[in-house]
């Protein structure tokens, strides 16, 4: 069964300092891979998808990630970020007809 | 505009009260699925339905129950058997399989006391 791991359950940046979160993901086939963001009390918003089309897949609100089949990860990257940008940011992998999602990464953004 | 409608948004009831959570899309999207949320937990897979009357168990079905009668509904009910019931219920959408990604719903916050 798939299975992704998001390493640090919190990740703290100053505004303005680049932003990496870390996804790790299980399957031995390339996936389809998702980062998704989710603000307090809310559902979950599609950042980017990773489908096999390009390694490098740009999302909204300045994201993007890298798909590197060696290493089994996606990890999301931001150069600057914002104030805005705090959030819990979750990585999934679907899996057959089903989606699975790591434990998120809260971002905090320090002044 | 298109979109999930989870209704309420907060949810009490007493112990060993049976409590169903709406969810209603009108996006056209023939998969529906209900997730539970707790904290550092991520999101936990309670349900799913590919297409109409028919549904499948995720990981934590054990203590819910699931309808799919109409293609844009797909309520859940937690029922007394749930040993812990309270967490925030998200429910998604998605036209496909595969590279489709989820639609969500705004989320249910249910608190058993």
């Amino acid at each position: 069964a798939q299975s992704v791991t998001q390493l640090g359950s919190h990740v703290s940046v100053s505004e303005g300092a680049l932003v990496l979160l870390r996804c790790n993901y299980s399957s031995s086939v390339p996936p389809y891979l998702f980062w998704y963001v989710q603000y307090p009390n809310q559902g979950l918003q599609l950042l980017l998808k990773y489908t096999s089309a390009a390694t490098l897949v740009k999302g909204i609100n300045g994201f993007e990630a890298e798909f590197k089949k060696s290493e089994t990860s996606f990890h999301l990257t931001k150069p600057s970020a914002h104030m805005s940008d705090a959030a819990e940011y979750f990585c999934a992998v679907s899996e057959g007809d089903k989606i699975i999602f790591g434990k998120g990464t809260r971002l905090h953004i320090l002044p | 505009d298109g979109g999930i409608t989870q209704s309420p948004k907060y949810l009490f009831r007493k112990e060993g009260q049976n409590v169903t959570l709406s969810c209603e899309q009108n996006l056209n999207h023939d998969a529906m699925y209900w997730y539970r949320q707790d904290p550092g937990q991520g999101l936990r897979l309670i349900y799913y339905s590919q297409i109409v009357n028919d549904f499948q168990k995720g990981d934590i079905a054990e203590g819910y129950s699931v309808s799919r009668e109409k293609k844009e509904s797909f309520p859940l009910t937690v029922t007394s058997a749930q040993k812990n019931p309270t967490a925030f219920y998200l429910c998604a959408s998605t036209p496909g399989r595969g590279a489709s990604p989820l639609h969500f719903g705004n989320g249910t916050r249910l608190t058993v006391t």
